[in-house]
């Protein structure tokens, strides 16, 4: 069975400072993962996939099948990127299996 | 090019009833999948369909069942409410199986069981 755990609850960082938010997985197969994001007020959306090797708003993340791991980061934390970040892994059968979510604050 | 709809964005039941959520996929969108999301959680796999069949499930009840009809919207029924089914109900359509596909997400129902 796959899980994702996202260890943070809550990160707070002042605007301009770097943040990372950690996701770590488990999975026997070959596993596709996401970030997910969820501003006040708006719908979860893609932030960004490890297949696509892209940074989007600033954040990259590189998946590390040695270490299972997906941290997100990004160099300058900015007040706009406050939001709800979900780790997600897709397996086989096209099913998403998320963590628990970090809550990000960037604070002025 | 219209996005993911759910209906209605809110309702309350009480335990012991039953209760029908509605998702209208984005256009082009075959494949739908469901998800509840209790509070201070993330998003919980319940099931998924693909051009109008199941296409896997989550650790939910068979008092969780859905359908998918042939323009692709959905329907997520409870039956016997409890009070641990109080969440948000996502729906996600996606035009494809399989690696690259991206799931799009609805805005969410938020079921409360009295």
């Amino acid at each position: 069975a796959q899980r994702v755990t996202q260890p943070e609850k809550l990160l707070s960082v002042f605007k301009g400072a770097p943040v990372e938010l950690k996701c770590n997985y488990s999975y026997s197969g070959s596993p596709e993962l996401f970030w997910y994001v969820q501003y006040s007020r708006q719908r979860l959306q893609l932030l960004l996939r490890h297949i696509s090797r892209e940074s989007i708003k600033g954040f990259t993340a590189d998946l590390n099948k040695g270490e299972t791991s997906f941290h997100l980061k990004k160099p300058f934390a900015q007040e706009e990127d406050s939001a709800m970040y979900y780790c997600a892994l897709k397996a086989a059968g096209n099913k998403l299996t998320f963590g628990g979510g970090t809550r990000v604050l960037v604070k002025p | 090019e219209t996005g993911v709809t759910q209906s209605p964005t809110h309702l309350i039941k009480t335990r012991g009833q039953q209760v029908t959520l509605r998702c209208s996929s984005q256009s082009g969108h075959n494949t739908v999948s469901w998800y509840q999301q209790a509070l201070g959680q993330g998003p919980q796999f319940i099931f998924q369909y693909y051009r109008e069949e199941e296409n896997g499930r989550g650790n939910f009840p068979p008092r969780f069942s859905g359908l998918q009809f042939p323009n692709y919207s959905s329907e997520l029924n409870v039956n016997a409410l409890e009070l641990d089914d109080s969440a948000l109900y996502l729906c996600a359509s996606s035009s494809r199986q399989g690696m690259g596909s991206e799931a799009f997400f609805g805005q969410g129902t938020r079921l409360t069981v009295v």
